[in-house]
């Protein structure tokens, strides 16, 4: 089936820690992205990346980091940095560079930190 | 910058009955794409419906269309004939000029059996 998967679903992670958010998808999009979630808001973009190789920061990437190394895999990872990282992260694909381009989303993760 | 307002937070309609979500927002631009998603309990984002600003025709996908009204920049999402696996929070967006989603606060919709 094709779509995006997003691994893990929970993950709890101790202050100071680092930590990596795996994001795949199958439909052969260009595009990714990464979105953070808080109760009762909409969706802030904190990277995105139109191509292999390269990626730009969105509107909240301060204590974020990011790689593309393969078209399919968009992984993020939460440094020590991000003071408040307990949200909800969604990661999304889409085909690219177009105006007409609709997103598609992964599952999730709620990150926690204890 | 560009905006988007959800003004309702929560809505609810009876079950069989129509309700309409409503959505504004602001922008330079004259060529543009808005859509509306759906976040069941779940959390996983649903697209319901998209809109191109240069069609005149409001989009219609089953039981949810669409009222754009571009002069007013208004983006109101109506669903016909409620079914309990409509609730959900729905988000409205608009695709900027790069390429990049803007995100309203969402309504809560209940539905009432």
């Amino acid at each position: 089936d094709g779509g995006i998967t997003q691994s893990p679903k929970y993950l709890f992670r101790k202050e100071g820690q680092n930590v990596t958010l795996s994001c795949e998808q199958n439909l052969n999009h260009d595009a990714m992205y990464w979105y953070r979630q808080d109760p009762g808001q909409g969706l802030r973009l904190i990277y995105y990346s139109q191509i292999v190789n390269d990626f730009q920061k969105g509107d909240i990437a301060e204590g974020y980091s990011v790689s593309r190394e393969k078209k399919e895999s968009f992984p993020l990872t939460v440094t020590s940095a991000q003071k408040n990282p307990t949200a909800f992260y969604l990661c999304a694909s889409s085909s690219g560079g177009s105006s007409t381009d609709t997103q598609y989303f992964g599952p999730g993760t709620r990150l926690t930190v204890l | 910058a560009q905006t988007v307002t959800q003004s309702q937070p929560e809505m609810s309609v009876q079950e069989a009955e129509t309700v309409t979500l409503s959505c504004t927002y602001d922008t330079s631009e004259s060529d543009y794409y808005l859509f509306w998603y759906k976040q069941p309990p779940s959390r996983q984002m649903i697209l319901v419906i998209r809109q191109e600003a240069y069609k005149q025709q409001n989009a219609t996908e089953n039981r949810f269309s669409v009222n754009f009204q571009k002069a007013a920049k208004s983006f109101s999402l109506k669903i016909s004939d409620s079914q309990l696996g409509d609730a959900a929070m729905y988000f409205c967006a608009f695709l900027d000029s790069n390429y990049q989603l803007i995100w309203g606060a969402g309504t809560k919709l209940i539905i009432k059996p």
